[in-house]
């Protein structure tokens, strides 16, 4: 079974510039996560969808970060204009629904804004 | 303010002793406990989860221990080995919201 796949693994941009980052979750996974990871943290949840609806965009900076996830499967995640501290690391994670299951993370994409 | 605190950013062992690794939260309403590793360049990869209704749950070489009454829990890994060397990440959901919230890890260096 694949597991989250996620695209590109890496991008560079000059700041200003805009960038997009697509996630398609593992089959079946009704809920998927958008994180953020800065170096030396951890992962820091952006955005959680349940299908198709948003339902945690709290910690989404909204004037320039967008998210959608059409027909409840793919998403993706997009900045417009990139900053130089956007450069991280973007990570999806998708599981099934309920709290006591785990969430399978893809193998990110590394953003540098130069 | 850091509802998933690990403290100790990194801990070296000595190959095929034991590894423990420590994890606090301070939210009541989390009722399940994951932790992740992490390898350079990956994505976390899930490694084993309890349930708050549990006080222990062990897979193989990995068990992992929740104190309630302390908010604590802590993962066991015995014998440690080179492939143990990682990033580990504990992280706690809640059932109101289904959110999953990490701590900033703990970097495990395994000697040989």
């Amino acid at each position: 079974e694949a597991g989250v796949v996620q695209s590109p693994r890496y991008k560079i941009i000059e700041k200003k510039q805009p960038v997009a980052f697509w996630c398609n979750p593992i089959s079946g996974h009704n809920t998927l996560y958008w994180y953020r990871q800065n170096l030396g943290q951890g992962p820091e949840l952006l955005i959680r969808y349940e299908n198709e609806e948003a339902v945690d965009d709290s910690q989404l900076p909204k004037d320039r970060f967008s998210a959608e996830r059409l027909k409840g499967v793919d998403s993706t995640l997009k900045i417009q204009p990139a900053e130089l501290g956007d450069s991280a690391v973007y990570l999806c994670a998708s599981s099934l629904p309920g709290g006591h299951t785990e969430a399978f993370f893809g193998q990110g994409t590394r953003l540098t804004v130069v | 303010d850091q509802q998933v605190k690990q403290n100790s950013p990194s801990l070296s062992v000595q190959e095929g002793r034991i590894s423990i690794l420590n994890c606090d939260y301070t939210n009541s309403m989390f009722d399940y406990f994951l932790w992740y590793k992490k390898y350079p360049a990956e994505g976390p990869t899930f490694l084993i989860s309890i349930s708050s209704i549990k006080d222990k749950n062990e897979d193989g070489r990995f068990t992992v221990f929740l104190n309630k009454s302390a908010k604590h829990l802590s993962l066991h890994i015995v014998p440690s080995q080179p492939g143990d060397s990682a990033v580990y990440f504990c992280a706690a959901r809640s059932n109101r919201d289904d959110k999953i919230i990490f701590g900033k890890g703990t970097r495990l260096h395994i000697l040989p």
